[in-house]
């Protein structure tokens, strides 16, 4: 069985650029999830999908994140602008129902100088 | 409302065992433990659901203590592939917000 996948692995931009991120979750899962985790911190929760509908984005920066998922399936993760303290590792995870075992993908990890 | 995981590091010898807990200041309803190595997504090691149940697999268990709004994981007979750090997520209501809150994890150094 395929895992979560994610891309790009790697990122590096200048404050106030844009960058989107991409996953692809484990096939039939109906719950997505978005992570950030800075250096030495777990995981926060940005924003959380059941299918294609939103379940809970009350971590995401609205004013400049933004996130998708279309058709149930792959969901993007953007940021416009972006700001040096932007800087993590950004983790997708799915799982099968919503708080059931989490799969996580092998993130993305943004540099923004 | 973060959990807090004690200890922040612990280092030990291979064969020894290790705890690691978790608490919370609100009352729990789940708890799930991932282990995550260096440069590599969290993986699942295991959920426990509100009722003080015990779970483990090989020489890996929890408990979730209700009362005292905590857990901790037991890892018995340290292996060099237990190395790693260790993360709780804390689910604190099964009501319509339901997420994950990650604690700050515990870094484990098992040496030979």
């Amino acid at each position: 069985e395929a895992g979560v996948a994610q891309s790009p692995r790697y990122k590096i931009i200048e404050k106030r650029q844009s960058v989107a991120f991409w996953c692809n979750p484990i096939s039939g899962h109906a719950t997505l999830y978005w992570y950030q985790q800075i250096l030495g911190q777990g995981p926060k929760l940005l924003i959380q999908f059941q299918n294609n509908g939103v379940v809970d984005d009350s971590q995401l920066p609205k004013d400049r994140f933004s996130a998708e998922r279309l058709k149930g399936v792959d969901s993007t993760l953007k940021i416009q602008p972006a700001k040096l303290e932007d800087s993590a590792v950004y983790l997708c995870a799915s799982s099968l129902m919503l708080m059931e075992t989490q799969y996580f993908g092998p993130g993305t990890r943004l540099l923004v100088l | 409302q973060q959990p807090v995981q004690s200890p922040q590091a612990v280092i030990l010898r291979e064969g020894e065992d290790a705890v690691i807990n978790c608490s919370s200041s609100k009352a729990l309803y789940s708890v799930h433990w991932y282990r995550q190595k260096h440069g590599e997504a969290p993986v699942f090691l295991m959920i426990l659901l509100k009722g003080g149940e015990q779970k483990g697999h090989d020489k890996i268990s929890a408990s979730f203590n209700e009362k005292k709004q905590q857990s901790s994981l037991y890892l018995t007979a340290s292996q060099l592939s237990y190395s790693g750090t260790y993360f709780c997520g804390t689910e604190i209501s099964p009501g319509s917000a339901r997420q994950l809150t990650f604690g700050s994890g515990t870094q484990l150094t098992v040496l030979p």
